[in-house]
């Protein structure tokens, strides 16, 4: 079966900018996470959709967003670009409940310049 | 909210011996912990996890242990080969919330 696919796989935006990635789950899996993964904080919690709802969010600032679509397919959206959103964004989606595991994308490198 | 420790954050084994990576859990409500592997130029892949029922679960080479009294559940590999070689991430998460993970562990076997 098909698995996670993340896009574009990498990204160069300058400072003050917005972006927007894109995450297709699994078929039949209807949640969606995000996470930031820098090499110093580890794998940080964006946020979770959940049947195009917003089930569980992260401690980042107003200028992350998500959405989720009936498809279930998933973006996240970052606005006014800084230096320090520079890191690996990975998308995982699972059947439902967070017991479940996730299925992890490559994810996308965004750099901020 | 829920914190998860892991350590160590790097360690070298040679091809054959053991490696044993620990983590502890704060929020003794958690009862799903799964551990992830990270190959380069990849997202983490699930190895293998346990749910709080259960005390140790095995699946060839790899095994973990949970141990809910004191919070922490440990990964164990035996017979280390050079494909093992990645980052090893555990997690904790209870029912919907959201799963938390521990900062990786950097796995080198040497040949």
């Amino acid at each position: 079966k098909a698995g996670v696919t993340q896009t574009p796989r990498y990204l160069i935006k300058t400072r003050g900018q917005q972006v927007t990635l894109s995450c297709s789950p699994i078929s039949g899996h209807r949640s969606v996470s995000w996470y930031q993964q820098t090499p110093g904080q580890g794998l940080q919690f964006l946020f979770e959709y959940f049947s195009e709802t917003q089930r569980n969010k992260g401690n980042f600032p107003g200028r992350f967003s998500g959405r989720q679509f009936s498809n279930s397919r998933s973006e996240m959206n970052v606005s006014t670009l800084e230096l320090g959103d520079s890191a690996l964004y990975l998308c995982a989606s699972s059947l439902g409940g967070n017991s479940y595991g996730y299925t992890f994308g490559s994810g996308t490198r965004l750099t901020v310049v | 909210g829920e914190n998860v420790e892991q350590h160590p954050s790097t360690l070298s084994v040679q091809e054959g011996d053991s490696a044993v990576i620990k983590c502890t859990y704060s929020d003794s409500a958690s009862n799903y912990f799964p551990w992830y592997k990270q190959e380069l130029g990849k997202g983490p892949q699930l190895i293998i996890d346990i749910r709080s029922n259960v005390g140790e679960k095995k699946d060839q080479r790899i095994a973990v242990t949970l141990n809910k009294t004191a919070k922490h559940f440990s990964l164990h590999i035996t017979e280390t080969q050079p494909e093992d070689s990645a980052v090893y991430f555990c997690a904790a998460s209870k029912g919907y919330q959201k799963v938390t993970f521990g900062i990786g562990t950097k796995l080198q076997v040497i040949p």
